[in-house]
């Protein structure tokens, strides 16, 4: 399983843009990397994911490095709302199936 | 966005009785559906990988007797935990991949389990 290393934890100004990292330098070429965010108590929720080329969605932007070896996860205009953990994870497949290899992630908290 | 559910959202028990904890996927067909359990302060570990049909995939070191996963259909993965311990008590989540759709997991609200 290739892993990931993230920041323990970031603070942001409400307002403006997020920017989380993760390395991940050990990626196989066919594994891809997903966003995943916990808020206290509920569920993960799903954000992003991609192989090598740049997404965006609406809620956030992922970009990878050519070398694919560390990825940044942007939410453009961060909210309260955006505050909790969330993780980098490079997938894992084992016998078709998906698992998900939760690392300790990153506490974002938002700042009015 | 997919729905899945769990039931219940919490439940407290006595030490030695069984839980059993639901996994519903609302508006799309799952085949297979994950387990995890995560507790406080601490990320969620993969306990178990549920197969419509089959048995159960349990990760090492969970104890597949302790923890019975039934995937009856392809919208319900139950998650039984047996005789259950002080422990045991913790955020038990569970995910399923849409058939029709891309990899995504989508993650249910989490079942809160207190054993006193």
């Amino acid at each position: 399983d290739a892993k990931t290393t993230q920041p323990t934890s970031m603070d942001c100004a409400e307002g403006r843009a997020a920017n989380l990292p993760c390395n991940h330098s050990t990626i196989s070429g066919n594994e891809y990397v997903y966003w995943y965010r916990q808020i206290h108590s509920q569920g993960p929720q799903y954000i992003i994911h991609g192989l090598k080329n740049n997404e965006t969605n609406e809620m956030a932007s992922l970009i990878i490095t050519e070398d694919r070896k560390s990825s940044t996860l942007i939410l453009p205009h961060a909210t309260l709302r955006d505050t909790a953990v969330y993780y980098c994870i490079v997938r894992v497949s084992i016998f078709g199936n998906e698992k998900l290899t939760f690392g300790t992630g990153t506490r974002l908290t938002i700042i009015p | 966005g997919a729905v899945v559910s769990q039931h219940p959202s919490w439940v407290i028990c006595k030490s030695g009785t069984s839980v059993k904890i639901e996994c519903r996927s609302l508006d799309f067909q799952a085949t297979t559906m994950f387990w995890y359990r995560q507790f406080p302060k601490q990320s969620l570990m993969l306990m178990a990988t549920s197969n419509e049909g089959s048995k159960a995939t349990y990760e090492q070191g969970v104890e597949k007797d302790k923890f019975l996963i039934n995937h009856a259909s392809l919208t319900l993965s139950t998650l039984t935990v047996t005789s259950a311990h002080p422990e045991d008590s913790s955020f038990y989540i569970c995910s399923a991949r849409d058939l029709q759709g891309s990899y995504e997991q989508y993650f249910g609200p989490g079942t809160r389990l207190t054993v006193t």
